[in-house]
């Protein structure tokens, strides 16, 4: 099988704090992770995608200073949302792949992370 | 530009019967194309997915064809099920590095008995 973890599941946060969010792959190296940002009763919307040992690629729109993306192993990448404002409240959920470049394959999810900031 | 159009945004069926839901993509250059079933509170989970040397696959219940030229590809659940009840999402893979998924706007699937 193929799983990926996320924690924290929810998090509520005071308004200009930060959040810490991570996604680790429990039994697969994962090149490369994507980082989903899904508003209630709305799509999967893709912010950046994330590569162990380079910068992040983020999608238009996404502020990349707001949203820090570390893939710091094979295994785990995390999510920070700086200076955290109550439009940043949403359903952030990670994903992986065992596919690389043209082999694109399976996305695995997280269980996803809640983000309330009050 | 990275576009996948979904539809219809809900669909409601009599238990037994078939639902269909649509997609389309707008790089000819995607090569794959999943779909995931997300039930309320939980993360999505691939049901189907198909690759674009082939037009179709089934798999039980559940097929997926796809029209390259036309650049669109749909789901077909047949016999519903009360538990077929969630939202489905396409996504089509695009190009630039890392093959990303892009997704639908999804589709709320009701299946009454």
């Amino acid at each position: 099988g193929a799983v990926v973890s996320q924690h924290p599941s929810r998090v509520i946060c005071k308004s200009g704090t930060s959040v810490k969010i991570e996604c680790r792959s429990l039994d697969f190296q994962a090149t490369t992770m994507f980082w989903y940002r899904q508003f209630p009763k709305q799509s999967l919307m893709l912010m950046a995608t994330s590569n162990e040992g380079s910068k992040a690629t983020y999608e238009q729109g996404v502020e990349k200073d707001k949203f820090l993306i570390n893939h710091a192993s094979l295994t785990l990448s995390t999510l920070t949302v700086t200076s955290a404002h109550p439009e940043d409240s949403s359903f952030y959920i990670c994903s992986a792949t065992k596919g690389q470049g043209a082999n694109t394959g399976e996305l695995f999810f997280g269980e996803g992370s809640r983000l309330t900031v009050l | 530009g990275e576009n996948v159009e979904q539809h219809p945004s809900t669909l409601s069926v009599q238990e037994g019967d078939s639902a269909v839901i649509k997609c389309t993509y707008s790089d000819s250059a995607s090569n794959y194309f999943p779909w995931y079933k997300q039930e309320l509170g939980k993360r999505p989970q691939l049901i189907i997915d198909i690759r674009s040397n082939v037009g179709e696959k089934k798999d039980q219940r559940i097929a997926v064809t796809l029209n390259k030229t036309a650049k669109h590809f749909s789901l077909h659940i047949t016999e519903t099920q009360p538990e077929d009840s969630a939202v489905y999402f396409c996504a089509a893979s695009f190009s630039g590095g890392y093959n990303k998924l892009i997704f639908g706007a999804g589709t709320r699937l009701a299946v009454h008995p």
